[in-house]
């Protein structure tokens, strides 16, 4: 079973930022949290990952409690390509066990 | 750079056919990967190969799917007989897992339409 839970589906206004939640409470010491995005019809696309800091590249920020125990990822100027389907995955022993994902939709 | 390349895109078949799905990964990835992925849901991992080896398979159903990748590069699945519940998506990922946390790339997957 997924590791993680996120909302089902969230709405941002085109050009502003998206932030998506994910809580992970029972993230252990040594796992990785990795966020991945499908577009329709497409397989899925690597964002971003993480272990303890928060980490940012091209595509996106993501922000990890200093717990540990629930992230952020963050879309800093959403634009209409960004609607997809997003996962946050907690890497367990080389596996992706991915859930049921946010489902982003971007609105003009 | 060319990514994961998977063939055929769509296909059609009756039920109790035999049906193949081939995966090339991208070049100098070690690790390749298998997923289904049901309408709606998030995918499912089949099988996983480290070079020719596969490290796991426990969630691959042995009797009737089967999987090779000859000589630690390009791949095969195989479904024989198939059912009507294998309509799915059929994605394959490769990475390269040299410090164990590698990004996995996503090939656009096969979708599979059993009648």
């Amino acid at each position: 079973d997924a590791k993680t839970t996120q909302p089902p589906s969230m709405d941002c206004a085109e050009g502003r930022a998206a932030n998506l939640p994910c809580n992970h409470s029972t993230i252990s010491g040594n796992e990785y949290v990795y966020w991945y995005r499908q577009i329709h019809s497409q397989g899925p696309q690597y964002i971003i990952h993480g272990l303890k800091n928060n980490e940012t590249n091209e595509m996106a920020s993501l922000i990890i409690t200093e717990d540990r125990k629930s992230s952020t990822l963050i879309l800093p100027h959403a634009t209409l390509r960004d609607t997809a389907v997003y996962y946050c995955i907690v890497r367990d022993t080389g596996k992706l066990i991915f859930g049921q994902g946010t489902t982003l939709q971007v609105k003009p | 750079e060319a990514g994961v390349v998977q063939s055929p895109r769509y296909k059609i078949i009756e039920k109790k056919q035999p049906v193949a799905f081939w995966c090339n990964p991208i070049s100098g990835h070690n690790t390749l990967y298998w997923y289904l992925q049901n309408l709606g849901q998030g995918p499912e991992l089949l099988i996983r190969y480290e070079n020719e080896e596969a490290v796991d398979d426990s969630q691959l159903p042995k009797d009737r799917f089967s999987a090779e990748r000859l000589k630690g590069v390009d791949s095969t699945l195989k479904i024989q007989p198939a059912e009507l519940g294998d309509s799915a998506v059929y994605l394959c990922a490769s990475s390269f897992e040299g410090t164990g946390v590698g990004e996995q790339f996503f090939g656009p997957g096969t979708r599979l339409t059993v009648l």
